[in-house]
């Protein structure tokens, strides 16, 4: 089975640091990008960045360029998301997707089932 | 960034009612449009990509229309389940834009 298994919810106080992770399975790690969307209480889908772990090319939303680092490690089919200094706007709900790119087809086809980040003082 | 603006917001249908949502982009993203499905607590589900064509196992009551900058989501003839939040994103270039959402509720 197509997976992709993310790391248990989070309760931080700001300014901690943080490292979620994304894990596949049941298909090429390195041959699919892997893409963090956040989710703010309530609110809709934020397309934060994308990496491929084939090679480690990271593209960034500008609005989350700085904010946080996308990287991977091929070797265990795990991507991550991190932050080195949490403020309480970072509370929210982070999903990483698999994008499938064939043809003119260009989505994310598989989810985690989100991690919950809290950061409150 | 590329703007994606959905209505209505918020929809009330009853089951087996068709309904229909509507997708707008700021600027063209020609065929480059991908719909989501959200229920409450779980992550989204992909329905449709490239404007019209259905993910596989999604049932064939979905189906999706448009292209240039105006898109459409519908769902021939509601079922129960179908009761969720419906998003579409763009993927004509990065960042990858979500829509904000229609919430589709019973009536």
């Amino acid at each position: 089975e197509v997976q992709l298994v993310q790391s248990g919810a989070e309760v931080k106080k700001p300014g901690e640091s943080l490292k979620i992770s994304c894990k596949g399975s049941g298909y090429s790690f390195t041959n699919y990008w892997i893409g963090w969307v956040r989710q703010m209480p309530g609110k809709g889908l934020e397309w934060m960045g994308i990496i491929y772990p084939g090679d480690s090319d990271t593209r960034y939303s500008p609005s989350f360029q700085g904010q946080v680092t996308i990287s991977a490690d091929k070797s265990i089919s795990t991507a991550y998301l991190q932050w080195s200094s949490l403020k309480a706007s970072d509370t929210a709900m982070y999903y990483c997707a698999r994008r499938f790119v064939g043809g003119t087809k260009d989505a994310f086809d598989i989810w985690g089932q989100g991690t919950m980040v809290t950061v409150s003082s | 960034d590329i703007q994606m603006t959905q209505s209505p917001s918020s929809l009330s249908a009853s089951v087996g009612d068709r309904v229909t949502i509507t997708c707008r982009a700021s600027q063209s993203i020609s065929s480059y449009l991908n719909w989501y499905q959200q229920k409450p607590g779980k992550a989204p589900k992909l329905l449709i990509y490239v404007a019209s064509s259905l993910q596989s196992g999604v049932p064939s009551r979905f189906s999706g229309s448009g292209s240039g900058t105006d898109f459409t989501l519908t769902i021939s003839s509601l079922q129960p389940e179908d009761f969720a939040t419906y998003l579409c994103q763009q993927s004509y270039s990065t960042p990858y834009t979500f829509g904000q959402g229609t919430k589709l509720e019973i009536k």
